[in-house]
């Protein structure tokens, strides 16, 4: 299977605890993307990478929150510190460059803060 | 902020009868996208329109996009059970191409 793969599919996590999520893009391409889902609403922009530039990050992307893509490849979003107000679907999604692409989602990874 | 509005936020109709979804927008966009999501899994690309075209078709799907109107509709022919899920327009702007999602809309067909 060639589409994006994201691990954990679900992390259960306590309140304060540091969590970290990967994310394997389409191997040729060079644009990845974060975003987040919370129950009834679409996905919101987190942040993106292109090669392993870190070009733009939303405000909803607190101090707590960080992602690295250091290969260019592989991506991880890390949040220290839960709060239960990050519960959500973290998603990712990777294409190629320029504005005419498709982005392709992987299957993301709920997590719960209790 | 999410840029598209989809509507109706819910469709439920009968097997074999065509679905009309519509998404509006607010600021200029480079291509906008429909998307399909069952419950609480991953979305599934459906379709891209550039801003300069005006149809696009897929199967039984049919985009259309008007820019004067900051408007699109996706249609879905000859609906089936399995069509039932989430829809979402998403709107691309800017170099970066990030995505700019609406709420959805819940489709339910009946068999």
């Amino acid at each position: 299977d060639t589409g994006v793969s994201q691990n954990p599919r679900h992390k259960i996590t306590k309140r304060g605890q540091n969590v970290t999520f990967r994310c394997d893009p389409i191997s040729e391409h060079n644009r990845l993307y974060w975003y987040r889902q919370t129950l009834g609403q679409g996905p919101e922009f987190l942040t993106y990478f292109q090669n392993e530039a870190q070009l733009e990050k939303s405000r909803l992307l607190s101090d707590r929150f960080s992602a690295e893509r250091p290969k260019g490849s592989f991506s991880t979003l890390e949040i220290q510190r839960t709060e239960q107000g990050d519960s959500a679907m973290y998603l990712c999604a990777s294409s190629l460059e320029g504005a005419a692409y498709e982005q392709y989602f992987g299957p993301g990874t709920r997590l719960t803060v209790t | 902020s999410q840029q598209g509005e989809e509507d109706p936020q819910a469709l439920s109709i009968q097997e074999g009868e065509n679905a009309t979804m519509n998404c509006s927008y607010k600021t200029s966009i480079n291509n906008l996208q429909w998307y399909r999501q069952n419950s609480g899994r991953g979305l599934v690309h459906l379709i891209l329109i550039r801003s300069n075209e005006r149809e696009k078709h897929s199967g039984r799907l049919r985009v259309t996009l008007d820019t004067s109107k900051k408007s699109s509709s996706l249609l879905i022919t000859a609906s089936r059970a399995a069509d039932t899920a989430s829809y979402f327009c998403a709107t691309s702007t800017g170099a970066n191409s990030k995505l700019t999602f609406g709420k959805g809309i819940t489709l339910s067909v009946r068999p």
